[in-house]
């Protein structure tokens, strides 16, 4: 089965500093993929960034980049140039197989950036 | 706005009353999932659509709980006998049909509470 872990329950960043926020993963499928979301306190998952298993690169995507670590099974987003509309909640997710043929997203806990002035 | 939307926004019940959700996807999406949001947790999967098939259902979706999508166009989801337990944040994301199009787009979500 998909598992995400997302140990840090929450972090505090200065802004314009760049911050890492860390997310491992396990599965036994060769072929998968990671995503982040964003989640203000509005509610709404906002996609930030995807990242699939035999991407030869990192993939990035304006100040969002995501390190992939194969090896590590690890999918950490890096944040640059932190701004304080980033203060949300952070989910990391991978997409999963069903019985029924199709495709779900398996989530972390989340955890909870705040971007300080 | 071509997002996806959801209808209410914020539902307070009493336990035992019935309740039904919509959504609206992005259009020309052909999938639709249902995800329930618990207070401190991440999302968990609930059902998916391809169309008007309603192809997966999670164990999480007890027999109280029904979804359909006529037309493959809104959906709805409805809870019979409201729990307390059943208190969550009751999101809607869809895709497209491309099988190298992975991302899911969310809604709004509609936040249950049942009193």
């Amino acid at each position: 089965a998909q598992k995400i872990t997302q140990t840090q329950p929450g972090m505090f960043v200065q802004e314009k500093e760049a911050v890492t926020l860390d997310c491992t993963y396990d599965t036994s499928d060769p072929s998968y993929g990671l995503f982040w979301y964003k989640q203000p306190s509005s509610g709404e998952m906002i996609f930030l960034i995807y990242q699939g298993s035999y991407d030869q690169q990192n993939a990035t995507e304006g100040r969002y980049s995501l390190n992939f670590q194969k090896a590590r099974k690890s999918a950490n987003l890096v944040i640059s140039a932190s701004q304080l509309g980033d203060s949300a909640m952070y989910f990391c997710a991978m997409r999963a197989p069903t019985q029924g043929g199709s495709e779900k997203l398996v989530f972390g806990k989340g955890m909870k950036l705040t971007v300080n002035p | 706005d071509t997002g996806v939307s959801q209808d209410p926004r914020h539902k307070i019940t009493k336990r035992g009353q019935n309740v039904t959700f919509r959504c609206d996807p992005i259009s020309e999406h052909n999938r639709l999932y249902w995800y329930r949001q618990t207070l401190g947790q991440g999302p968990e999967f609930l059902t998916y659509f391809q169309n008007e098939a309603q192809l997966e259902k999670s164990r999480l979706l007890s027999d109280r709980f029904s979804a359909e999508r006529p037309k493959g166009s809104f959906s709805t989801l409805e809870i019979q006998r409201t729990e307390q337990g059943d208190s969550a944040m009751y999101l809607c994301a869809s895709s497209p049909g491309d099988s190298e199009a992975y991302e899911q787009y969310f809604g709004p979500g509609t936040r249950l509470t049942v009193t």
